[in-house]
């Protein structure tokens, strides 16, 4: 139980364009899920706090107009880096709380993003 | 910043010794805290968790002892196996924060066939 999966995997793009990852909870409710970013050989940082039905929560320094959190239903969650640019190449991974679980936090397999 | 740390960013032991991972966190208001395990390109995988109000906490294999007087945490990995090699986080959260972590570091355990 509790698997959390993420879509794509690796993406590779454009300078300019717009990516969009997707966060499922496979077997469960969320209604809170989390967007992390994480530098090689770093920590994980909280980008944005997502919850179904209302406005993600992003942290100081993140821009919520380049990443934009759409929750839309129990299970999915979706993260758009628009117009991405190089900088923006990093992993990015979602976690999700069981609603009628503990608080818990379990983790996607991440997405890796390349802008070109 | 950061207030979850850790003492040794990396460790490097034989394999079916026992790894201990430490990790200091400095919120003292603090309730619950998670060891996770990641691997070179995954997701972190969740380990075993400890609530404040405890001191210690078995799994398979795996033991986590909170210090709230020390505000120490630590992670001991008995017999440790070449699948146990990855990154361990400690990771902090208090209740009420709308279950947001704070992560240390990091560790990087390597074990030696």
């Amino acid at each position: 139980g509790a698997v959390v999966s993420q879509h794509p995997s690796r993406v590779i793009c454009k300078s300019g364009t717009s990516v969009k990852i997707e966060c499922r909870s496979l077997d469960f409710q969320a209604t809170t899920m989390f967007w992390y970013r994480q530098f090689p050989k770093k920590s994980l940082m909280l980008m944005a706090t997502s919850n179904e039905g209302s406005k993600a929560t992003y942290e100081q320094g993140v821009e919520k107009d380049k990443f934009l959190i759409n929750h839309a239903s129990l299970t999915l969650s979706t993260l758009t880096v628009t117009s991405a640019h190089p900088e923006d190449s990093s992993f990015y991974i979602c976690s999700a709380i069981d609603r009628w679980g503990q608080e818990t936090q379990y983790f996607g397999p991440g997405t890796r993003l390349l802008v070109l | 910043g950061e207030s979850v740390g850790l003492h040794l960013p990396t460790l490097s032991v034989q394999e079916g010794d026992n790894s201990i991972i430490n990790c200091a966190y400095s919120n003292s208001a603090s309730d619950y805290f998670i060891w996770y395990k990641q691997e070179s390109g995954k997701g972190p995988q969740f380990i075993i968790d400890i609530r404040s109000n405890m001191d210690k906490r078995q799994g398979q294999r795996v033991t986590v002892l909170l210090n709230k007087t020390v505000k120490h945490l630590s992670l001991q990995i008995a017999a440790t196996q070449p699948g146990d090699s990855a990154v361990y986080f400690c990771a902090e959260t208090l209740r009420g924060s709308n279950y947001k972590l704070t992560f240390g570091k990091g560790t990087l355990l390597t074990v030696n066939p």
